[in-house]
C-alpha cells in the first residue's frame, strides 16, 4: 500500500460545479498536510495547508480527518482555470521536513 | 520577492555522463529539499538539507546521486554515470525551517533531465 493515495481521475466537471477530492495516508502519526496545484509542465504550487480544524480560502475548503486518515479538498463554483492536477502531501511524524506526495488527481473543468 | 530558482531548465545528456543541477532557494529559507517527478506521478523525495548538512538522504536511489549545500544556501545535485532511468523532472523546494507549520515548501520550476 502506498503511503499517500489519491484517485488519479480525471474528474471532468462543468463550470460552476462543486467537486471534492480525497487523499488517504497510512502513517497515523503524520503531522502536517498540504494541497498543491500543478499545471501541465509546471512546478507544484502550494494551494493550502490543512489544519486540524479545517480551513477555507475563498472557493477552496480543506479538511483533515485523523480518525479515518484522510484529507479532503472541496472546490465550489468550479472555474475553467481550476483545471489542473491536485497533489496532496503529507509530512510524516519524526521524519524532518520531507513530504510524501500522492499521485495527484487530475481535474478538468469544461464550459 | 524572488522564488526558488533552478538551472538549467532543461538538460539533455548521454548515458554514462555526469550532470550537475543547481538550486537557489528563497532567501532566508534554511531548509532545502530535492524531489524528482516522473510523468503521471507525484514528486518523490530525494534529500533535504537543514543549513549545510544533509539531514535526510534516504530518498537518494543509489550512490550515483549526491547533493551538497556548502554555504547553506545554493545546493547542487550531482548525478554520476547517468542512466536512462534517471530521466525525470528534478524539483527543488525550500521552506523557512523544517517541520511544523513552517514546513510549507515552495518549489522551483524544475530541471527536466533527459538521458539518451
Amino acid at each position: 500500500r502506498k503511503e499517500v493515495e489519491q484517485d488519479p481521475g480525471p474528474f471532468n466537471v462543468p463550470e460552476g460545479a462543486t467537486v471534492a477530492f480525497n487523499c488517504t495516508y497510512s502513517n497515523s502519526a503524520s503531522q502536517s498536510f498540504f494541497w498543491y496545484r500543478q499545471d501541465c509542465r509546471k512546478e507544484p504550487k502550494l494551494l493550502m495547508s490543512v489544519y486540524s480544524s479545517g480551513n477555507e480560502d475563498g472557493r477552496f475548503t480543506a479538511q483533515l480527518n485523523r480518525a479515518s486518515q484522510y484529507i479532503s479538498l472541496l472546490i465550489r463554483d468550479s472555474k475553467l482555470s481550476d483545471s489542473a492536477t491536485y497533489l496532496c502531501a503529507v509530512n510524516p511524524y519524526n521524519q524532518g521536513g520531507k513530504l510524501i506526495f500522492g499521485q495527484g488527481t487530475e481535474l478538468s473543468v469544461k464550459p | 520577492g524572488a522564488g526558488v530558482s533552478q538551472t538549467p531548465s532543461n538538460k539533455v545528456t548521454e548515458k554514462g555522463k555526469y550532470v550537475e543541477l543547481r538550486c537557489d532557494p528563497i532567501s532566508g529559507h534554511t531548509a532545502l529539499y530535492w524531489y524528482r517527478q516522473s510523468l503521471g506521478q507525484g514528486p518523490e523525495f530525494l534529500i533535504y538539507f537543514q543549513g549545510t548538512g544533509a539531514a535526510d538522504d534516504s530518498g537518494l536511489p543509489n550512490d550515483r546521486f549526491f547533493a551538497v549545500r556548502p554555504e547553506g544556501s545554493v545546493s547542487t545535485l550531482k548525478i554520476q554515470r547517468t542512466e536512462r532511468g534517471d530521466s525525470a523532472v528534478y524539483l527543488c523546494a525550500s521552506s523557512l525551517r523544517r517541520g511544523g507549520r513552517n514546513n510549507e515548501q515552495f518549489f522551483g520550476p524544475g530541471t527536466r533531465l533527459t538521458v539518451l
